[in-house]
C-alpha cells in the first residue's frame, strides 16, 4: 500500500482557516485520496476524497497537488468541535479497507 | 448514508472468556470491516466480514481467536476468544455503501482484566 506522511499535531484558533497536509510521493494512478477524522470517543467520519481536480463539500476541500504527490485538507472556520484526529488515507475505487496511519491531531484553541 | 450500532457499547470482561459484538446497520450494505484501535494508537484492520462466506483476516489476526461471521448484508458479529489483558481495545465495525464512503460504529470498548 502507498503511504501516507502527516505532522503529528497541528494547532488553530478557532474561526481560522487550517490547512492539513498530507504528502504520498509513492501515490499510484488508481489512488484515490481521502480524508476521515476522528473526534474524541467517536469512530472515525468520512470528510472527502478525491483523485485529481480539488474538491469541495460542506466539511472542507480539498486541494490536491498537480502531480499528485500531496493534498491538503482545508477547513475554512475551524470551530472547537473540529478538533480530531485527521486521517489522510490512500485507497484503490472500492471494496477496501482503509489503511490508518497516524494521522494529525488537531487542537483548535478559543 | 448508513447508520452503523454496535453491542455492547463497553464491557469488562475475565482473563479466559470469549465476548461476542454485534454490529447492525440500518440498510444493505456491501462490504463490512473489523478494526481495532489500543489505546491511544490507530486503527489497525482484523479483517473483512464476507457475507455467506468466511472472513478474510489480516496478517497477525487469526480465526480462532476472532471468529466473525456476516449471515446477511445488514449484521456481522466479532467474537473475541480466550481473552488477555492484551485484547483490551475498542472494537470498531465499518461498512461501505456505494463506492467511496465508509461508515463507522460508535466502537465497543473492551477491558480484560
Amino acid at each position: 500500500d502507498a503511504k501516507t506522511t502527516q505532522p503529528n499535531s497541528m494547532e488553530s484558533n478557532e474561526e481560522e482557516p487550517v490547512h492539513l497536509p498530507c504528502n504520498h510521493s509513492t501515490i499510484s494512478g488508481t489512488d484515490y485520496i481521502h480524508w476521515y477524522r476522528q473526534l474524541p470517543s467517536q469512530g472515525p467520519e468520512y470528510v472527502i476524497h478525491g483523485l485529481t481536480s480539488n474538491v469541495n463539500n460542506r466539511m472542507a476541500s480539498l486541494a490536491i497537488a498537480e502531480d499528485r504527490k500531496s493534498s491538503t485538507l482545508i477547513l475554512h472556520r475551524a470551530t472547537l468541535r473540529d478538533a480530531a484526529v485527521y486521517y489522510c488515507i490512500l485507497r484503490g475505487i472500492s471494496g477496501y479497507a482503509l489503511n490508518f496511519g497516524k494521522g494529525t491531531s488537531l487542537l483548535v484553541t478559543p | 448514508s448508513a447508520v452503523i450500532s454496535q453491542k455492547p457499547s463497553r464491557d469488562i470482561c475475565q482473563r479466559g472468556t470469549s465476548l461476542t459484538i454485534q454490529c447492525q446497520v440500518d440498510s444493505q450494505v456491501t462490504m463490512m470491516f473489523w478494526y481495532r484501535q489500543q489505546p491511544g494508537q490507530s486503527l489497525t484492520l482484523i479483517a473483512t466480514a464476507n457475507q455467506g462466506s468466511e472472513a478474510t483476516y489480516e496478517s497477525g489476526f487469526v480465526i480462532d481467536k476472532f471468529p466473525i461471521s456476516r449471515p446477511n448484508l445488514t449484521f456481522s458479529t466479532l467474537t473475541v476468544s480466550n481473552m488477555s489483558p492484551e485484547d483490551s481495545s475498542i472494537y470498531l465495525c465499518s461498512a461501505e455503501k456505494g463506492i467511496f464512503e465508509q461508515f463507522f460504529g460508535p466502537g465497543t470498548r473492551l477491558t480484560v482484566l
